[in-house]
């Protein structure tokens, strides 16, 4: 059991906007910052997303992120085949002093 | 170019070790933290542990379901870190990543580099 939720799996058409979403509780997602990563089928991971919805150089803008509470959700826009991956949350835990996960949202693009 | 190159996976028993290397290139090293992360086959991300870069005097934090038996440490002389695995068990099976934690003047950025991934497969 990962200790951030996030859905096994979403899916939308291309052009939608699909969001996915991420629950923590108050000893990591509302106190610390929520990253996200990306991983395309057989790559290693890529940061998409750190310290409130920056992104890395090259991560188009149709991806975002937004925090409320302990929850958190990453948002695409103009969706397209390309962005069929894996997609985790991450943050720092300070009860655990750990990193945590979540379990990963497998996005389809149908 | 940043490079993150992991080495020393294999096949190991249940109760063995293993120490894992990870060679960097491309950046300074000890500015940065270096995370251990791990994925079973067809499962989720799982994080390891840390080192900490020079400014944090090298601190190291690890996962529960590993402290006590991983130990990570590093060479800033060879820009390698290694991840010491003892009393290895099945769950232990997976591709381990080694990933830069980049760190700017405001601190910590995030997991912003990582290797391809040594394979570790704990069976009798």
């Amino acid at each position: 059991q990962s200790v951030l939720t996030q859905p096994p799996s979403a899916s939308g058409t291309p052009g939608q906007r699909v969001t996915m979403s991420c629950s923590g509780s108050g000893s990591n997602i509302r106190s610390n910052y929520v990253y996200w990563f990306q991983q395309l089928p057989g790559m290693v991971p890529k940061l998409l997303i750190y310290k409130n919805n920056q992104r890395p150089s090259g991560v188009p803008d149709r991806f975002s992120d937004s925090k409320s509470g302990t929850s958190a959700s990453l948002a695409i826009s103009g969706l397209r085949s390309e962005d069929e991956a894996d997609y985790y949350c991450a943050a720092w835990d300070d009860s655990l002093s750990a990193v945590v996960f979540g379990g990963g949202t497998k996005l389809t693009v149908l | 170019e940043v490079q993150l190159v992991e080495s020393g996976g294999g096949l190991v028993q249940p109760g063995g070790s293993l120490r894992l290397s990870c060679v960097a290139s491309g950046f300074t090293f000890n500015d940065h933290y270096i995370d251990w992360v791990r994925q079973a086959p067809g499962k989720g991300l799982e994080w390891v542990g840390r080192s900490r870069n020079k400014a944090n005097t090298y601190s190291t934090d690890y996962a529960a379901s590993v402290k006590g038996r991983f130990t990570i440490s590093r060479d800033d002389s060879e820009k390698s870190l290694y991840l010491q695995m003892n009393s290895l068990t099945t769950e232990d099976s997976a591709v381990y990543y080694c990933a830069r934690g980049y760190c700017d003047k405001s601190g910590y950025v995030g997991l912003d580099s990582w290797g391809q991934g040594t394979l570790v497969t704990v069976s009798s």
